[in-house]
């Protein structure tokens, strides 16, 4: 159980377009899920929470407006890259929190993420 | 603020052999450690925890990992490594607000 599908795997789009990213969990329900980005070799970066029903919560230096999160359902948040230029090309990676009495401590699950190239 | 350090970048080591994969702690109050694995294009699967109880934490595939308070040390590892086991590993801190924070990762080899 406890599984996180992101979608797409990988993406290509021409500089200036708009690219959506779902992160669904597909077995449980997750008020909560969380974006990352990730550069080759390197950690992975928080970019923003995504909370059900709520506006998300950006990290320092993260431009909303470019980054639009949208938490729709337990069971959706989705991330838009607007107006992508090529130094948006990353690996972005979704995780969401299981939502029970008994989740407390259960790690999050990730989703296999998506690698977007911006030409 | 919370945070975990990998200090070593690549581990390589032998079929066989034991693996161990090195992690520092710096958070206030307790803390809630996470081993996670990622293979290439892929997201990360988590490995273990510690969250309180014993310092031995065993996991997914044979991995394990003790927590050491004095020394602010989660280590991961593993008696005997497979080829399989490359890939690269992230030690992580969760925060009460269920933010991780990740170390730099560490690229682990097996050789055959």
């Amino acid at each position: 159980g406890a599984v996180v599908s992101q979608h797409p795997s990988w993406v290509i789009c021409k500089s200036g377009t708009s690219v959506k990213i779902e992160c669904r969990s597909l077995d449980f329900q997750a008020t909560t899920m969380f974006w990352y980005r990730q550069f080759p070799k390197q950690s992975l970066m928080l970019m923003a929470t995504s909370n059900e029903g709520s506006k998300a919560t950006y990290e320092q230096g993260v431009e909303k407006d470019k980054f639009l999160i949208n938490h729709a359902s337990l069971t959706l948040s989705t991330l838009t890259v607007t107006s992508a230029h090529p130094e948006d090309s990353s690996f972005y990676i979704c995780s969401a929190r299981r939502v029970d009495s008994s989740s407390y401590n259960s790690p999050l699950h990730f989703g296999n993420g998506t690698r977007l190239t911006v030409t | 603020a919370q945070s975990v350090a990998q200090p070593e970048d690549q581990v390589n080591v032998a079929e066989g052999n034991p693996l161990t994969v090195k992690c520092t702690y710096s958070v206030s109050g307790n803390p809630y450690l996470f081993w996670y694995v990622q293979y290439p294009n892929r997201g990360l699967q988590f490995l273990l925890k510690y969250i309180t109880g014993d310092n031995l934490v065993k996991g997914s595939y044979g991995f394990e990992a003790e927590f050491n308070k004095s020394q602010t040390s989660f280590h991961l590892k593993k008696p005997s490594a497979l080829v399989s086991d490359s890939a690269l590993y992230f030690c992580a801190v969760r925060d009460n607000d269920y933010k991780l924070s990740f170390g730099a990762g560490t690229t682990v080899t097996v050789r055959a």
